[in-house]
């Protein structure tokens, strides 16, 4: 079945600085790809659309300039989270869908980043 | 938009006895309703899904069910196990091109 490959799975930082994360659809492409964001115990909240070619389309309330999202290739989208503070300490999972098929969201195994 | 609740948002079992999380949405033009387990520390896993067309399907242990009119679904899991234990939530996907997850329910299989 489709894979996404997300890297890394934690990552502990400084606050002020920034943290890259990636998604990788391993065995198909991806023209669209998802990022979200979960505190604990809760659901998992949309933060943007990121299309190949194209800017990201974010959700309500989510800061662009904070969360940088590219998507340069059919296959990866990276998310950068700038200027890092603790409260943008969370877990952070990506969905890709195979372009060749309608339905099917695959998830990413999730990135659990702290910010100190 | 599409608003998708989830009940109950906790569930404790006894190992063997059958487990039901129950899912309503809000728009009638959703078409396709997933469910994901997801295990501590790690990403959402597809378990099952169903399409607007059919009312259930099944997967061993595993059904979901759809009730178009009333606008909810249903996982069934039978003779839960211990690793069955985890978060599940339900979504809704109006477009193809977004999902609207529930709020998600913990279940624990009690050995």
């Amino acid at each position: 079945g489709a894979v996404v490959s997300q890297h890394p799975s934690w990552v502990i930082c400084k606050s002020g600085t920034s943290v890259k994360i990636e998604c990788r659809s391993l065995d198909f492409q991806a023209t669209t790809m998802f990022w979200y964001r979960q505190f604990p115990k809760q659901s998992l909240m949309l933060m943007a659309t990121s299309n190949e070619g194209s800017k990201a389309t974010y959700e309500q309330g989510v800061e662009k300039d904070k969360f940088l999202i590219n998507h340069a290739s059919l296959t990866l989208s990276t998310l950068t989270v700038t200027s890092a503070h603790p409260e943008d300490s969370s877990f952070y999972i990506c969905s890709a869908r195979d372009s060749g098929t309608v339905y099917g969201y695959t998830f990413g195994s999730g990135t659990r980043l702290t910010v100190v | 938009g599409e608003n998708v609740e989830q009940h109950p948002s906790t569930l404790s079992v006894q190992e063997g006895d059958s487990a039901v999380i129950k899912c309503t949405y809000s728009d009638s033009a959703s078409n396709y309703f997933p469910w994901y387990k997801q295990e501590l520390g790690k990403g959402p896993q597809l378990i099952i899904d169903i399409r607007s067309n059919v009312g259930e399907k099944k997967d061993q242990r595993i059904a979901v069910t759809l009730n178009k009119t009333a606008k909810h679904f249903s996982l069934h899991i039978t003779e839960t196990q211990p690793e069955d234990s985890a978060v599940y939530f339900c979504a809704a996907d109006l477009t193809g091109n977004q999902f609207y997850f529930g709020t998600g329910t913990s279940l624990t299989v009690i050995p």
